[in-house]
């Protein structure tokens, strides 16, 4: 069964605009954390932003901001004011429970977002 | 930079052959996350070293193998090559602090090419 769903291949958006990428998720373990990942055309992999299933506000990077909602199980990533560089594609990923110092991360299958100047 | 260095970044090969992909994690991190990210099975996770010792194993092939050393590198030999073994290879580290949210830290990749 699909961990982490990402519905949305492709996107775009105008530059300046917010932007809201989905992520729903499925976990039976009441501790666990959602994390956004940013992969640029060059192909490094770069953390944006962390939830924590115990966190009671959702978590601001900047410009990122995560919508948790736990009930539903998503964690949609939101960009505000779009740029150029934000053009990449863009990973959810789950890591459950933790204990035992494994801290795996399961990755959706990504959407990739394309600015408009 | 991530502080994950991790070698080559590029590598062709021939089917049938054999490589080794070699990953320094960062500073004071102690496991080690190996990922196989393919145009058609996304991003895959293979093994996790801790220490020094296997700590979790994902949809790794018995052609693959992984160690971690004393000094923390990781290797990920992958034998009998096949066409479809061509893709993005990822070492991570993550912090050693278990208070910290857990974040991987991820290297820059080596891409393999079987031809």
């Amino acid at each position: 069964a699909q961990k982490i769903t990402q519905t949305q291949p492709g996107m775009f958006v105008q530059e300046k605009e917010a932007v809201t990428l989905d992520c729903t998720y499925d976990t039976s373990d009441p501790s666990y954390g959602l994390f956004w990942y940013k992969q640029p055309s060059s192909g490094e992999m770069i953390f944006l932003i962390y939830q924590g299933s115990y966190d009671q506000q959702n978590a601001t990077e900047g410009r990122y901001s995560l919508n948790f909602q736990k009930a539903r199980k998503s964690a949609n990533l939101v960009i505000s004011a779009s740029q150029l560089g934000d053009s990449a594609m863009y990973f959810c990923a789950m890591r459950e429970g933790g204990g035992d110092s494994s801290y795996k991360l399961i990755f959706g299958s990504g959407t990739r977002l394309l600015v408009r100047p | 930079d991530s502080g994950v260095t991790q070698t080559p970044k590029h590598l062709i090969t021939a089917t049938g052959q054999r490589v080794t992909l070699r990953c320094s994690p960062r500073s004071g991190d102690l496991s080690v996350y190996w990922y196989q990210q393919s145009l058609d099975q996304g991003l895959q996770f293979l093994i996790q070293y801790y220490n020094g010792e296997e700590r979790a194993k994902g949809n790794i092939l018995e052609r693959f193998s992984a160690q971690q050393f004393p000094d923390l590198h990781s290797e990920l030999n992958l034998s009998s090559l096949e066409l479809g073994d061509s893709a993005l290879y990822f070492c991570a580290s993550s912090f050693r602090d278990r208070g910290r949210t857990g974040e991987l830290f991820f290297g820059e990749g080596s891409r393999l090419t079987v031809l």
